[in-house]
């Protein structure tokens, strides 16, 4: 079982470039979502999915987007690469939404993605 | 706005001695917390979870202790090991598909 794969591991951009950070699930899980983790912050929600076709945003959002045209996968993509983006990016599913006091809200995340931006 | 936070940014205890990693959150609607475990290099991983209408949850060497009258969440080692060094996050589900992370601590086992 891969679980959660994410593509690539590290990537260094100048500003005003644009790519797109890949991942993939085959845990059929219904349930996205992209963080971003900053030293002292914890991780933070950027984009998330609750099913193929539907995407949503978390709290910091700006300079993302997404989309989820299989169940597999949930690429993220910086439009305009800042400095401010500079961060390591993880990917998550889970089995069902997350609801209120479910146990199936656990999520399994990624290895992580590196991203400089110069 | 409502964040879960943690106490302390750094733990370093002995190997073989019990660890205490405290974790206050201020949403008192919150029904579910979970704890995560993050190794270098690598993404979060479940440890254990609690919903609301528990004190106390145990699992295999952890226990996570949940008070809500002062909303105050904990998660318990027992015998500390090498293996347990890492930074430990709590979380809270705030409903409508968000998990709120607090910033983390980061647990040092001396030998």
């Amino acid at each position: 079982n891969a679980g959660v794969t994410q593509t690539p591991k590290f990537q260094v951009l100048k500003t005003g470039q644009s790519m797109t950070l890949q991942c993939a699930q085959d845990m059929n899980h219904e349930y996205m979502s992209w963080y971003r983790q900053d030293p002292g912050m914890g991780l933070r929600l950027i984009h998330y999915s609750v099913g193929a076709g539907i995407t949503d945003q978390g709290e910091v959002p700006n300079g993302y987007n997404v989309s989820r045209s299989t169940t597999e996968d949930f690429p993220l993509r910086l439009l305009s690469a800042a400095p401010s983006q500079t961060s390591v990016y993880f990917c998550a599913s889970s089995y069902t939404r997350q609801g209120r006091g479910s146990g199936a809200n656990v999520l399994t995340f990624g290895a992580g993605s590196r991203l400089t931006v110069l | 706005g409502e964040s879960v936070g943690l106490h302390l940014p750094t733990l370093s205890v002995q190997e073989g001695d019990n660890s205490i990693i405290n974790c206050a959150y201020s949403n008192s609607a919150s029904d579910y917390f979970i704890w995560y475990k993050q190794e270098s290099g690598k993404g979060p991983q479940f440890i254990i979870d609690i919903r609301s209408n528990m004190d106390k949850r145990q699992g295999q060497r952890v226990t996570v202790l949940l008070n809500k009258t002062v909303k105050h969440l904990s998660l318990q080692i027992a015998a500390t090991q090498p293996g347990d060094s890492a930074v430990y996050f709590c979380a809270e589900n705030l409903g409508d598909y968000k998990l709120s992370f607090g910033a983390g601590t980061t647990v040092t086992v001396r030998a």
